[in-house]
């Protein structure tokens, strides 16, 4: 089936540095991948949906020069935590999806803190 | 803008009982709707998915779901669980094909006791 692999796990980071999170279709080729993040105890928020080969769409709210998106290639898209602060601890989630095939397959997720 | 309510936070059930979690839906064309499963720390797993066709889906892990247009619902159920089923339930509604964003209920997270 359908994997998505997504890298680090976990990562600690100070604050004020750079932190980029890899998403990696394994077997598929993902035309759109999204990105979302999720607070403890709390659902998915989608932050931005990013189609191969264009800029990224960024839901309201999302600082996208904060956050930013690469979809480089049809199995690959990163998220780049800019300029780090304590607040943007999260979790993250990636998921990719190939247009037409009626799925969504996501990641296992990074969580970020950053102190 | 399509939105989804999941009405219960937190259900606790016996282990062997039956399962019910509730999802309501508000979409205005035919919905696609899924339910994903959460572990602590861990991504999301498709437990099962609904397009058209039959409205009762059969899932993996012993789960089914049945849509409701009347009620728009779209309730996930197990007729026996199992402590492994101890997580975090997600109901989602999208519009379709694989390529328009997913929008998620709050979440249920289901404790099963002995």
């Amino acid at each position: 089936g359908a994997v998505v692999s997504q890298h680090p796990s976990r990562v600690i980071c100070k604050s004020g540095t750079s932190v980029k999170i890899e998403c990696r279709s394994l077997d598929f080729q993902a035309t759109t991948m999204f990105w979302y993040r999720q607070f403890p105890k709390q659902s998915l928020m989608l932050m931005a949906t990013s189609n191969e080969g264009s800029k990224a769409t960024y839901e309201q709210g999302v600082e996208k020069d904060k956050f930013l998106i690469n979809h480089a290639s049809l199995t690959l898209s990163t998220l780049t935590v800019t300029s780090a602060h304590p607040e943007d601890s999260s979790f993250y989630i990636c998921s990719a999806s190939l247009t037409g095939n009626y799925g969504y397959t996501f990641g296992s997720g990074t969580r970020l803190t950053v102190v | 803008a399509q939105s989804v309510t999941q009405p219960d936070i937190h259900i606790t059930v016996s282990e062997g009982a039956s399962l019910e979690l509730r999802c309501n839906y508000s979409y205005g064309a035919t919905p696609y709707l899924f339910w994903y499963v959460q572990s602590p720390g861990q991504g999301l797993q498709l437990l099962l998915k609904y397009f058209s066709g039959d409205t009762l889906v059969q899932g993996i892990k012993g789960f089914e779901a049945e849509f409701k247009r009347s009620q728009s619902s779209f309730n996930l159920r197990k007729p026996s669980v199992h402590w492994s089923d101890a997580a975090e339930y997600f109901c989602a509604v999208g519009e379709g094909f694989g390529n328009e964003k997913l929008t998620f209920g709050t979440g249920t997270r289901l404790t099963i006791i002995p």
